[in-house]
């Protein structure tokens, strides 16, 4: 069965740096793109940030380009978000999501595995 | 970036009815549309792929259709466990983006 589970959220200051994680099992990970989807306070979902299977490519959302940094290691089977300057409307739930496949893929530019997330707030 | 709508934003039904939520795109995505379950507390959870394929373990209550613009997801007999919210998303072009939710209710 696959299992996503996401750690690392937490209380920080505006502009201040927060890197959340995600552990994957049930799947052989470095097979599969992930990615990173956020859901703000009342709000819809928003995809943030992917990253290829064997993580030499990574894409973003405009809202965090150059800010955000999404990584992988393959080895511990787990993805990274790390998050620098961070804004106040950058608090919400931070879900991290297995994709069908290669993010280049409109047919399998979706996400089929979610975890539960974990919650970024962004205050003084 | 492609605009998903979905509608309405939210709904009350009651147990054994018949419930629509339409989504639609702001151009042409031919069938690159999928839906989500999220449950309060709960990782979201994918329902139906390429607008209209059931995801395995998926009641056969659900069903999806459309293409091009117009979507819809209906759920033909609405159980206990169904009241959630539920989102669209086109992968057609990146960004991937979702509606903005639908929330069934209890009436």
């Amino acid at each position: 069965e696959v299992e996503l589970l996401e750690s690392g959220g937490g209380l920080v200051q505006p502009g201040g740096s927060l890197r959340v994680s995600c552990a994957a099992s049930g799947f052989t990970f470095g097979s599969y793109a992930m990615s990173w989807v956020r859901q703000a306070p009342g709000k819809g979902l928003e995809w943030v940030s992917a990253v290829s299977g064997g993580g030499a490519s990574a894409y973003y959302a405009d809202s965090v380009k150059g800010r955000f940094i999404i990584s992988r290691d393959n080895s511990k089977n787990t993805l990274y978000l790390q998050m620098d300057s961070l804004r106040a409307e950058d608090t919400a739930v931070y879900y991290c999501a297995k994709m069908s496949g290669p993010f280049t893929s409109s047919s399998k530019r979706y996400f089929d595995c979610w975890g539960q997330g974990t919650l970024v707030t962004v205050s003084s | 970036d492609i605009q998903m709508t979905q509608s309405p934003s939210s709904l009350s039904a009651s147990v054994g009815d018949r419930v629509t939520i339409t989504c639609r795109a702001s151009q042409s995505i031919s069938s690159y549309l999928y839906w989500y379950q999220r449950i309060s507390g709960k990782a979201p959870k994918l329902l139906i792929s390429a607008a209209s394929s059931l995801q395995s373990g998926v009641p056969s209550r659900f069903s999806g259709s459309g293409s091009g613009t117009d979507f819809t997801l209906t759920i033909s007999s609405l159980q206990p466990e169904d009241f959630a919210t539920y989102y669209c998303q086109q992968s057609y072009s990146n960004p991937p983006t979702f509606g903005q939710g639908t929330k069934v209710e209890i009436k």
